[in-house]
């Protein structure tokens, strides 16, 4: 079965900490994307980073990085400096190719960060 | 723009009965998701359109579940008959592309007595 754990219900940091957040994924497959999303009150799902299984390099984006560790199956996220706007949940997903052209995404069921002053 | 959105926002019901949530995505998003968010499960999606068309619905729990989007403006997904476990909030959402950020509506809590 195609899976994403995210073993974290909840996280909290400290302002300007820094804090990692777990993910652990199953497949099968070689060729596949890897996401963080960030779903604050207001609901919007904000892609915050992304990776492609095939590159060996970490994604970067500002204060928000990865570490994928392929062989492990494992995506975590780590958000330096964290600011109070950082506070939301956090789900880990990725996508594969399917037969037919069409992809599949599968979510974790989300890390509740909170940051506190 | 007003959003995503869903209606009603609660629906009560009785087990066997057929129930059907609406939803108007953003105008102009090409992708519409169906998710179901329990406490149990967390959040799964449950199926996506791009361009009115099913792309993905490998996470429709069973043939009692079903999605239709006759239109850019317009889905829905039915339930029938309904049972005590599809209780849960479903949210629809849309985006511009596949991984750009989603957009959720407020979400339908719904209930199966």
């Amino acid at each position: 079965a195609q899976t994403v754990t995210q073993s974290q219900p909840e996280m909290s940091v400290q302002e300007a900490e820094t804090v990692t957040l777990s993910c652990t994924y199953d497949t099968s497959e070689s060729d596949y994307y890897l996401f963080w999303y960030k779903q604050p009150p207001s609901r919007q799902m904000i892609l915050v980073i992304r990776q492609e299984a095939y590159k060996q390099q970490n994604a970067t984006e500002n204060r928000f990085s990865v570490n994928f560790q392929k062989a492990a199956k494992s995506f975590s996220l780590k958000i330096s400096d964290s600011q109070l706007g950082d506070a939301a949940m956090y789900f880990c997903a990725y996508r594969i190719p399917t037969q037919g052209g069409s992809e599949k995404l599968v979510f974790g069921k989300g890390t509740k960060l909170t940051v506190n002053p | 723009d007003a959003g995503v959105i869903q209606s009603p926002r609660h629906e009560v019901t009785e087990m066997g009965q057929e129930v059907t949530l609406r939803c108007k995505p953003i105008s102009g998003h090409d992708y519409l998701f169906w998710y179901r968010q329990t406490m149990m499960r967390g959040l799964e999606l449950l199926i996506y359109f791009n361009n009115n068309v099913p792309i993905d619905d490998s996470g429709m729990p069973e043939d009692r579940f079903s999605a239709k989007m006759p239109n850019a403006s317009f889905s829905t997904l039915k339930i029938q008959p309904s049972e005590p476990r599809d209780s849960a909030v479903y949210f629809c959402a849309s985006s511009l592309g596949l991984q750009e950020t989603q957009y959720f509506g407020p979400g339908t809590r719904l209930l199966v007595l």
